[in-house]
């Protein structure tokens, strides 16, 4: 079974704060897209990576997937109150499947 | 209407109620999945159809029966389930099996 692990499961900052999510596997991914997910909606598909060591920016948002390509992070400068959401990483393994980790709620407080 | 769309957006139901969930995607896509998702858990991945034929089936109880009259529509009935089957329930779709997938806003069920 691949698992994958995001840390913190939780993080509260105030707005204008850096931040760092990770999500970690002993597994090898063929690619890795992160998501955010707002209250009461699906999640949106933000970005993905397929090449070991590629970085990816969206505005803010920094998105890196690891040498081996067995982790990923999601760095976000100057957060602000709208990235506010629970974040997911979602691995692809051969077979076409996809493995969800738990998220990351983050809350930026204004 | 574009993306994915789910209906209804929030059900509740008696343990002996017989109740349909609905998926639409209007994106041409031509894989779609039901996923379920609880509180402080990952998405669990429940059925995989790809044109319009179930190619996965993860153990999920028979109170759940699937179904895919064509690629836009995907549906979900839902026969004598348990309380621990209350979640949310998310539709998605992708142009090809797992990559880049499109989620509904999902249903939010309650079995009481």
């Amino acid at each position: 079974t691949q698992l994958l692990e995001q840390s913190p499961q939780f993080l509260s900052i105030q707005e204008g704060e850096n931040l760092t999510v990770y999500c970690n596997s002993s597994s090898v991914f063929s690619s890795l897209q992160w998501y955010r997910q707002e209250p009461g909606e699906g999640p949106v598909l933000l970005v993905t990576v397929v090449t070991g060591g590629e970085v990816k920016k969206l505005k803010r948002l920094t998105f890196q997937f690891g040498d081996a390509r067995k982790d990923s992070s999601l760095h976000i400068t100057a957060a602000q109150p709208g990235d506010t959401g629970l974040y997911l990483c979602a691995g692809e393994t051969s077979g076409s499947r996809l493995t969800f980790g738990e998220g990351t709620q983050l809350t930026v407080n204004p | 209407e574009t993306g994915v769309t789910q209906t209804p957006r929030h059900l509740v139901m008696g343990m002996t109620n017989k109740k349909s969930l609905k998926c639409e995607q209007h994106l041409g896509h031509n894989a779609m999945y039901w996923y379920k998702q609880s509180a402080k858990k990952p998405l669990e991945l429940m059925f995989v159809y790809s044109l319009e034929e179930r190619v996965e089936n993860n153990s999920v109880p028979s109170r759940f029966s699937p179904e895919c009259p064509n690629s836009s529509h995907l549906f979900l009935h839902l026969h004598t389930l348990q309380p621990e089957d209350s979640a949310l329930y998310l539709c998605a779709s992708s142009l090809e099996r797992s990559y880049e997938q499109y989620f509904g806003p999902g249903t939010r069920l309650t079995v009481t």
